[in-house]
């Protein structure tokens, strides 16, 4: 058990451009997350995943932003034509199950110029 | 406004003081948890609070839940360098956390 991995760890990319990041959960943890961390804020919700079905996205979540799950493991945050708005770090947490505790990766952080 | 609100919203400690921080919630607390976060890093997981009265302990760091106030406090005894950090609570809401605006500790030599 290597913990919460995500990849990759920053990512600078021109304003318009489409970026994807990656998350690896914890092996037997089958609740998967994504938030997102603007500067002096705390981690916002925006979609998680029960195995493979995606169960909530938050209304921060722009039709900009598609996140998938396809095989109940990893999951991928897929962003379209990047906005400065979209600079934040993009935290990834598994979880094994309702109120079990939440185990989160070192996060990607998008610079978008 | 935030469901939960920290407060302080920074701090400075002098090495080998106690600091203490608050977390008020805007609903019912069914789960607390608080982590903490090195600047430009991911969450690192302190401790879990579930029940009303509940107090954990790790290490120099004590939490607290007083659930009839919809509160939740973290008490750091001496403070040391490697306390320094972003310290964030979160609740549980339907499967998922929502997470206070977090608190900036600086520990001074």
């Amino acid at each position: 058990d290597t913990g919460v991995s995500q990849d990759p760890r920053h990512k600078i990319t021109k304003r318009g451009q489409n970026v994807t990041f990656r998350c690896d959960p914890i092996s037997e943890h089958n609740r998967l997350y994504w938030y997102r961390q603007t500067l002096g804020q705390g981690p916002e919700f925006l979609t998680y995943f029960q195995n493979e079905a995606q169960l909530e996205k938050s209304r921060l979540l722009s039709d900009r932003f598609s996140a998938e799950r396809p095989k109940g493991s990893f999951s991928t945050l897929e962003i379209q034509r990047t906005e400065q708005g979209d600079s934040a770090m993009y935290l990834c947490a598994s979880s094994p199950g309702s109120g079990n505790g939440y185990t989160f990766g070192s996060g990607t952080r998008l610079t978008v110029v | 406004s935030q469901e939960l609100e920290q407060s302080p919203q920074s701090l400075i400690v002098q090495e080998g003081k106690n600091l203490t921080i608050n977390c008020t919630s805007s609903k019912t607390l069914y789960g607390l948890y608080w982590y903490k976060q090195k600047y430009g890093e991911g969450l690192i997981f302190l401790m879990m609070l579930q029940k009303g009265g509940e107090e954990k302990s790790h290490e120099k760091i004590t939490a607290k839940l007083d659930e009839k106030k919809q509160q939740s406090s973290l008490h750091i005894t001496a403070s040391q360098p490697s306390h320094a950090g972003i310290y964030l609570c979160g609740a549980r809401r339907q499967d998922k956390l929502s997470f206070g605006a977090g608190t900036t500790v600086t520990v001074r030599a």
